[in-house]
């Protein structure tokens, strides 16, 4: 079955970095994108980027370009999220989804999520 | 602010039908697809209705999605104390570098 199992929570102070895996099993990890999406306490799903796992190519958010790095690592099927210059704005769960389609972004919508990691980020 | 309003509660008693709207944009649901999303809390999201009507295996046909100009709709009906959760509606939108948008959630709640 398919299983997207992440990383666990994340304690950082305003200005470090944060780097969150996706250890993905069940299925060709090649064949499907990566999305990471977080959570804000009390909030909304908000879209932060993906990842082809294919070729390694990423399209991130406007709002995280500059700070957000997404990596893969195929002999591990396991996927990185990585977020830098970390502010108190940035505490959320973040989980990463993969993409039922993988095919045009447009298109992009997410049939399996992880549980999500909790990142807490103080001033 | 979200992208997408959504209402940010709605409430039934169980049996009843309920709806909760999702407006866009013509960047957005006016050109793209429609997907609704169910979360439980403590929980992660799940897939609910995609291409705006269809549903998932294993989503009873009580979850109902539709689409309308700039708008979407859900509809839920013979409410169930188990349908109590939170639903994001989603679509692409084209501006700027184009990303991903979620509603900000309507809380459903079962009296």
């Amino acid at each position: 079955q398919v299983q997207l199992v992440q990383s666990g929570t994340e304690v950082k102070k305003s200005g470090a970095s944060v780097k969150i895996s996706c250890k993905t099993s069940g299925y060709d990890f090649i064949r499907y994108f990566i999305h990471w999406v977080r959570q804000a306490p009390g909030q909304g799903l908000e879209w932060m980027g993906r990842i082809d796992p294919s070729r390694g190519t990423t399209i991130s958010a406007q709002n995280f370009q500059g700070r957000l790095t997404m990596t893969k690592d195929t002999s591990t099927t396991t996927v990185y999220m990585d977020l830098s210059s970390l502010t108190p704005d940035d505490t959320a769960i973040y989980y990463c989804a993969r993409d039922a389609l993988s095919s045009a972004p447009k298109l992009s919508y997410f049939d399996f999520w992880g549980l999500g990691s909790l990142v807490a980020v103080s001033s | 602010q979200s992208v997408l309003p959504q209402p940010p509660s709605a409430s039934g008693t169980p049996g009843q039908s309920v709806t909760i709207s999702c407006s866009g944009s013509n960047s957005n649901i006016g050109k793209n697809y429609v997907y609704w999303y169910q979360q439980f809390p403590g929980t992660a999201p799940k897939l609910l209705i995609y291409r705006e009507s269809l549903r998932p295996s294993g989503v009873p046909d009580r979850f109902s999605g539709s689409k309308s100009g700039t708008s979407a709709t859900l509809a839920i009906s013979g409410l169930r104390s188990e349908d109590e959760a939170s639903y994001f509606c989603a679509s692409w939108d084209d501006s700027l570098t184009g990303s991903v948008v979620f509603g900000g959630g309507t809380k459903l709640t079962v009296l």
